[in-house]
Order: structure tokens, then sequence, then C-alpha cells
């Protein structure tokens, strides 16, 4: 079946460093979304990728999909402490309707 | 802003009992989903329901389980006799119509079998 892949699992920086968490598909996807979760909150949209070669930026996050739209990777840029929380990208299969997770990067922020 | 919603936020249950959570979708969505997500794992999908039926399930969505739309606006997931295991925080999401269209998360169920 369709799996999401997600690394690293667990990431731990200091406040002012920079954050990449990297996804991979095993089927190409119609689209690939990122989520963030809060500890102890519930997952809430960032993005959406559909393009192949596509590259988004929302202020100090920057979302990338792979040409061969199998993967995926957000950056972020000069950590905050509001940055904490776990990354999740998830992706659909073209004429595919439930949202595939990967694991998550959970990211520790540091001041 | 329109928000998916959830009751209860805490369920706690004991084992082989029957649970009934409940979800409303966003009004115009089409789309619902049922994930849950065992403390500290990842965001598992459940089942995906369109047009009052199911769409696609997972091999975790077995006989024990089931979903309903009774009334044209709840979106309920029924376990029927609970597990140990069935212990996690259970997310309804709905989705408008169009292919690629993101999805929106409740804030969640968290459901302790005891």
């Amino acid at each position: 079946g369709q799996q999401v892949m997600q690394i690293p699992q667990y990431q731990h920086v200091q406040e002012g460093e920079d954050f990449t968490t990297y996804c991979n598909s095993s089927t190409t996807l119609s689209n690939i979304q990122w989520y963030k979760q809060r500890p102890g909150g519930h997952p809430v949209f960032l993005i959406q990728l559909v393009k192949s070669g596509e590259v988004k930026k929302q202020k100090r996050l920057t979302f990338q999909f792979g040409e061969a739209k199998k993967n995926s990777s957000l950056h972020i840029t000069a950590t905050q402490t509001t940055d904490v929380g776990t990354y999740f990208c998830a992706g659909r299969r073209e004429y595919g309707n439930k949202l595939v997770f990967g694991a998550g990067t959970i990211l520790r922020v540091k001041s | 802003e329109p928000e998916v919603t959830q009751t209860p936020s805490h369920q706690v249950t004991q084992m082989g009992q029957e649970v009934i959570l409940r979800c409303v979708p966003i009004s115009n969505h089409l789309y619902f989903y049922w994930y849950r997500q065992i403390l500290g794992q990842k965001v598992e999908f459940l089942v995906s329901f369109y047009n009052n039926e199911i769409s696609e399930k997972s091999e975790i969505f077995d006989d024990q389980f089931s979903v309903e739309r009774p009334d044209g606006s709840n979106f309920t997931l029924k376990i029927r006799s609970t597990k140990l295991e069935d212990s996690a925080m259970y997310f309804c999401a709905s989705r408008g119509f169009r292919q690629n269209t993101e999805a929106f998360f409740g804030q969640g169920t968290r459901l302790t079998v005891v």
C-alpha cells in the first residue's frame, strides 16, 4: 500500500538555527500537504503543493515538491520557540481520496 | 471561520464496551475522514466517507469499526467492543469536493480504554 516516510523523527535545535524535514512517498502523488501539530493539539494545515518542482514560501518556511512528485521538504529558517511542534507531511495519490501521513518530525527549539 | 467539531473531547470506557465518537464536519464539505493517533505516534488513516458510503478504509478499520452519517450533519465513528489498544486520539476531518483541497481537522476525542 501507499507509504509516506518522513525524516528525521526528532530534531532539537538552538533558537536561530535552521531546520529541515524530508518526506518521501512510495508512490507518485497528486499533491502533498504539510500540517503542524502543537503538543496536545490537532493537525493544522500549513500548505499544499501540487505541481512538480513547486516551491512555496510562508515567511520563514519554505516548502518544496520534487520533480517526480514523490518527495517533499519543509525548511524553516532561523527557528523561533513558536515553531515547536510536530510537522507532518501527508500525500494523496492521483484520483485517491485518503491522505496518508508521514510519521512526523518533532521539532524542539532551545532558547 | 468554519471548523470541524468533535464530541466528547475525552471519553473513558471499559474494555468491551461500545463507544460512539461524534463529529460535525464543515457544512459544505463532502468528504469525511477518521484518523487516529496513538500517543506520540503518527496520524493513521482509518476511513474515508463520501456520498453516504465508505470510499476507502485501512487495515485498522476492521469489523469492530463502523461509520455513519445519520442526519446529514453528524458523522460518527462507532467501536463495537473496545480493546485496550484502541486507546488513542481520534480525529475527524472533512474537505471540499475539489481534488486539491486541504483537510480540516477537528480538535480530536481522546479515547481511553481501561
